[in-house]
């Protein structure tokens, strides 16, 4: 089945301690993005990537960096730099050619960084 | 910030109609509204999306005024798994690219 994935879907660090987030898709698609989300919030973005080996920042991109050596991986690095690193993680691709509207989501990764 | 409002929540009984109202006074003219909905601790789905015309697809129908101000997504019988965050979107166009800014949506509450 093709699809998204992230792994694992809950995830718990110790407050310092960098964590990388895993997205995979085997759509095809060329733009991945993540996004996270808080409680009771919308989604917001961290970084995306429309082709392999670029990427760009989204709107709260401090303490995260992300890599795109392949099209089907992208995943996000949560450095201790980010202040708040508690939230849902979701990451994201949309085909070529359709722009930002038809965007499909992995199942989210939660953390939980005490 | 996100450029929509839409009411924080709505119910809607069980078989009836759903209709999710948004405004987007300061749309332009090339942007599009789109809709996603995200059920509980899932990632946000697709549901439609316009620009001038009203659209339908096996999901849902967008109706937008003449002006482009605002748009009601209608679900037509509603089943209680359609219980969920609806998000109306208008895409930013930054850095050459197009982007979705999701705000907090409506939680729709579909009661048996």
């Amino acid at each position: 089945d093709g699809g998204i994935t992230q792994s694992p879907k809950y995830l718990f660090r110790k407050e310092g301690q960098n964590v990388t987030l895993s997205c995979e898709q085997n759509l095809n698609h060329d733009a991945m993005y993540w996004y996270r989300q808080d409680p009771g919030q919308g989604l917001r973005l961290i970084y995306y990537s429309q082709i392999v080996n670029d990427f760009q920042k989204g709107d709260i991109a401090e303490g995260y960096s992300v890599s795109r050596e392949k099209k089907e991986s992208f995943p996000l690095t949560v450095t201790s730099a980010q202040k708040n690193p508690t939230a849902f993680y979701l990451c994201a691709s949309s085909p070529p050619g359709t722009g930002a509207y038809e965007q499909y989501f992995g199942p989210g990764t939660r953390l939980t960084v005490t | 910030d996100a450029k929509t409002t839409q009411p924080t929540s709505m119910d809607c009984a069980e078989g009836r109609a759903a209709n999710l109202p948004c405004n987007h006074s300061t749309i332009s003219g090339n942007e599009y509204v789109y809709w996603y909905r995200q059920i509980h601790s899932q990632g946000p789905q697709y549901i439609i999306h316009g620009l001038k015309n009203n659209e339908t697809n096996e999901m849902a129908s967008l109706i937008i005024t003449e002006d482009r101000k605002s748009s009601t997504l209608i679900l037509p019988h509603a089943t209680l798994r359609d219980t969920a965050v609806y998000y109306c979107i208008v895409s930013l166009f930054q850095g050459g690219s197009e982007k979705l800014v999701f705000g907090k949506g409506t939680k729709l509450t579909v009661n048996p």
